[in-house]
């Protein structure tokens, strides 16, 4: 059965460094998402992307994040200065159409130090 | 703003045991709610996805139900066993200009015993 496949599954880096988190969506799918879930805490959205460019962003989505698909296939979330409140897991999710349901990852787990 | 609370906090219960899972949202206009199972350390997984045009969804022994406009659902698990121990979780679909942004409640920790 497809999945979502996300890399690495575990990211250990210093404040301040930039990271990129990287997902493999289910082929064919058009609807792209992230997720993240702080430790002990609620899932919340961070951003949707669909053709190419941004359908919606969370407040916590601020201008160190980025999205994009870089080569068609991979969705990557890039965080540009980390900082310790960033520690958390990272979800990727995707959808096939508007009225499907969405399809979630493994997660990234973040550790800031 | 959507807020999502899930009721009971956690459960625990003999194998065996019919479940009844609730969760209600404040915005009603939602285009879709899915209901997910997530074990400890793990992604999410999807178990069942309800259109708001629907009253209804089962998928084997899970069968949710939707309240659109009284801003609830339910998730039944009939006849519990020790492998649906987990965090069950809803998320209701915004639609409209946020389609496809989830809520999600803070979840029911579900406990089945042996």
């Amino acid at each position: 059965e497809p999945e979502v496949t996300q890399t690495p599954s575990h990211q250990v880096t210093q404040m301040g460094q930039e990271v990129i988190l990287r997902c493999v969506p289910i082929s064919n799918h058009l609807y792209f998402y992230w997720y993240r879930q702080i430790l002990g805490q609620k899932v919340e959205f961070l951003v949707s992307f669909y053709n190419n460019e941004i359908s919606e962003k969370s407040e916590i989505f601020d201008d160190q994040f980025s999205v994009e698909r870089p080569d068609g296939s991979n969705f990557t979330l890039k965080i540009r200065s980390t900082k310790l409140e960033d520690s958390a897991m990272y979800f990727c999710a995707t959808r096939q159409a508007t009225y499907n349901e969405q399809f979630f990852g493994p997660g990234t787990r973040l550790t800031v130090l | 703003k959507q807020e999502v609370t899930q009721i009971p906090a956690a459960l625990s219960v003999p194998e065996g045991e019919n479940l009844v899972l609730n969760c209600s949202f404040t915005d009603s206009a939602i285009y879709n709610l899915q209901w997910f199972r997530q074990d400890p350390g793990k992604g999410l997984t999807s178990l069942l996805l309800i259109q708001s045009s629907q009253r209804e969804q089962t998928s084997g022994r899970l069968n949710a139900s939707l309240d659109k406009s009284s801003g609830r659902s339910t998730l039944y698990i009939a006849a519990s066993q020790p492998g649906d121990s987990a965090t069950y979780l809803c998320a209701p679909d915004a639609g409209g200009t946020s389609y496809g942004k989830l809520t999600f409640g803070q979840g029911t920790i579900l406990t089945v015993h042996p």
